[in-house]
């Protein structure tokens, strides 16, 4: 079943942050972030395994609450490089712990 | 870091073609390559699961004679769009990953579709 993200769209000033909330009916075992800019690949960008765990990739951290089944996204004083979609991705139980993405959040950056 | 090459890139061609896209892992051996069609400012949608030497898994409600998939190796998955239509035309990505689900997936660049 596909998380559901929120929101669906966020436009930004630089240096602004944002939130991205992804959110899951079923138990994860973990959540898979990714930024896909138009027209590309998306690009890995961090995996959380367990509840609780927070990891970081420059100014772009994560948290994952696995009681709350959710995970968020943090971006801190944003670039306009940060601009494209999010998708979080859950792997369940179901199905082979094979990776659901959710619809996506669309960041916009502005100068 | 981990690569994946997928081509070709773009193809245009006459309904009824069958049109074979290859996936390649360059520098890692990827035990699982997954198949994904994307509509325009909409998410992944997974088509299939391939695991190497193995049947692909298919999702509901995509035609596993209408989408042909091989696994041939650890480093090769190929997708073969069977007679062509104007409703397939899509960006297919595909994804490789070495190990089980907590290890990260690399994308290749996509292949864009078009069906006259």
């Amino acid at each position: 079943q596909q998380p559901v993200q929120s929101p669906q769209a966020v436009i930004l000033r630089e240096g602004e942050d944002a939130v991205i909330n992804c959110s899951s009916s079923k138990a994860l075992y973990s959540v898979h972030w990714y930024r896909q800019k138009h027209g590309e690949a998306p690009v890995f960008l961090m995996i959380l395994l367990k509840g609780g765990e927070q990891k970081g990739h420059e100014k772009i951290s994560a948290s994952f609450n696995e009681k709350k089944q959710q995970s968020s996204l943090y971006l801190t004083a944003s670039q306009l490089s940060y601009s494209g979609t999010y998708f979080c991705g859950t792997a369940t139980n179901t199905g082979g712990f094979k990776t659901i993405f959710g619809a996506g959040t669309r960041l916009f950056v502005k100068a | 870091g981990a690569v994946v090459s997928q081509h070709p890139s773009r193809v245009i061609c006459k309904s009824g073609t069958s049109v074979k896209i290859e996936c390649r892992s360059l520098d890692f051996q990827a035990t699982t390559m997954f198949w994904y069609r994307q509509f325009p400012k909409q998410s992944l949608m997974l088509m299939a699961t391939s695991n190497e030497g193995s049947k692909a898994t298919y999702e509901q409600g995509v035609e596993k004679d209408k989408f042909l998939i091989n696994h041939a190796s650890l480093t090769l998955s190929t997708l073969t769009v069977t007679s062509a239509h104007p409703e397939d035309s899509s960006f297919y990505i595909c994804s490789a990953r070495a190990g089980d689900s907590n290890q990260p997936q690399h994308f290749g660049d996509g292949t864009r579709l078009s069906i006259l």
